[in-house]
């Protein structure tokens, strides 16, 4: 069974660093690549990038270039989202999720959600 | 860069009614589009991939139709349990987009 497990719900203030993570179990990890997607407060989906299980190259949304860092660990099948400097803005629902494939990118599996608030 | 654009941004439909919503890609993205259903306060869901191919375990009642730049995903008989907000997705390339995201009520 396929399985996206997210870490926990996160206060922060605004300057802050975080880094949130996604485990996965049920798929061979490194075959596939984790997306994260936002979700502002009554706001649609957006989404923020890729990253590759096997080496952890990476694809930004425009939108999200710069702002963030993607990462992997293969040997424990977890997939991160950092910030070095939150800001209020980054106040959001973000999901991980696995793709159809290596090279289908729809996703296919979704994590639970990590809620992050960011607030002085 | 390529945008998705859903109409309509919300709708209200009686339970039974037949349901439509298009999704719209400003360049030609051949079949290389998801259907995603987020039920409130819920995770997202995988409805639709390839623009027609209904993932395991969903509805027989949906269905995705299109190529190119215009796709629709339908509901033929809507159900309360459809409550949600439907979302489009482009995938040809790793730079993917979300539409702007369909809400459907029960009148």
């Amino acid at each position: 069974e396929v399985q996206l497990v997210q870490s926990g719900a996160e206060v922060k203030k605004p300057g802050e660093s975080l880094k949130i993570s996604c485990k996965a179990s049920g798929f061979t990890f490194t075959n596939y690549w984790i997306g994260w997607v936002r979700q502002m407060p009554g706001k649609g989906l957006e989404w923020m990038g890729l990253v590759y299980g096997g080496d952890s190259d990476s694809r930004y949304s425009p939108s999200f270039q710069g702002q963030v860092t993607m990462s992997a660990d293969k040997s424990i099948r977890t997939a991160y989202l950092q910030w070095n400097s939150l800001r209020a803005s980054d106040t959001a629902m973000y999901y991980c999720a696995v793709t159809g494939s290596a090279w289908q990118y729809y996703l296919d599996y979704w994590g639970q959600g990590t809620q992050v608030t960011v607030s002085s | 860069d390529i945008q998705m654009t859903q109409s309509p941004s919300s709708l209200s439909a009686s339970v039974g009614d037949r349901v439509t919503i298009t999704c719209r890609a400003s360049q030609d993205i051949s079949n290389f589009l998801a259907w995603y259903q987020q039920k409130p306060g819920r995770v997202p869901k995988l409805l639709i991939y390839a623009a027609s191919t209904l993932q395991s375990g969903v509805p027989s009642r949906f269905s995705g139709s299109g190529s190119g730049t215009d796709f629709t995903l339908t509901i033929s008989s809507l159900q309360p349990e459809d409550v949600a907000t439907y979302y489009c997705q482009k995938y040809n390339s790793a730079l993917l987009i979300f539409g702007g995201g369909t809400k459907v009520e029960i009148k």
